[in-house]
């Protein structure tokens, strides 16, 4: 069984859509989750990183965590071109080891 | 600053070569990483520095031997390497293990012909 799920997607979103991508650990412990985002051939990047039950904005960006439900999401709004990507889920328990999601792939169709 | 640096970005070597790949971070953390990545797989761990200390080693096999000369460098040693070793090698560092952010380096994509 897979600890960190995605689906692989390509999920596809006209520009200036919002963005919906989802995550699902097993996990119950993990106490730390984290949005990449990956571009071909380039390293991952971190969007986002968020600790405790609820919303967390950054610009564009929203990232929802709900422990109870073991799921993490993240939102992209006014998508761009420019964030066609993977986006790597990555959550952190303990064992000092983080685990990564498949990732979803983005396409922002102009 | 979040910057992580590795050199070089782009390698080849023959089955009989020995190469180093390099990863610096000023950025006070004491967990370093290495990663292996094949195209449209996520990162997958290698090893973990924790204090310049070995804490994990995810069963890699010995062509491959990575070590910490101070809490800013890691290396990893390449030794007879087989053609499916080709990939993207990536350095991260976090304040500590575990729970902390991870930050990446650029990688280093490796071809072992």
């Amino acid at each position: 069984q897979k600890e960190v799920e995605q689906n692989s997607g390509p999920l596809s979103v006209p520009e200036g859509a919002i963005a919906s991508l989802n995550c699902t650990y097993s996990d119950r412990v993990s106490q730390s989750f984290f949005w990449y985002r990956q571009y071909s051939g380039k390293s991952p990047e971190l969007i986002m990183s968020i600790y405790s039950n609820g919303d967390k904005e950054d610009g564009r960006f929203t990232a929802q965590l709900n422990k109870a439900s073991q799921y993490v999401s993240l939102l992209i709004r006014d998508s761009q071109p420019s964030d066609s990507a993977t986006y790597l889920c990555a959550v952190a328990g303990g064992y000092q080891k983080v685990t990564f999601g498949t990732g979803t792939k983005l396409q922002v169709i102009p | 600053d979040t910057e992580v640096t590795q050199t070089p970005k782009h390698l080849v070597m023959g089955m009989t070569n020995k190469k180093s790949l390099k990863c610096e971070q000023h950025m006070g953390h004491r967990a370093m990483y290495w990663y292996k990545q094949k195209a449209k797989k996520p990162p997958e761990l290698m090893f973990v520095y924790s204090y310049e200390k070995l804490s994990i080693n995810e069963s890699v096999p010995s062509r491959f031997s990575p070590e910490c000369p101070n809490s800013s460098l890691l290396n990893l040693h390449l030794h007879a390497l087989q053609p499916e070793d080709s990939a993207l090698y990536l350095c991260a560092s976090s304040q500590r293990t575990g729970v902390d952010t991870q930050y990446f380096g650029p990688g280093t994509r490796l071809t072992v012909l």
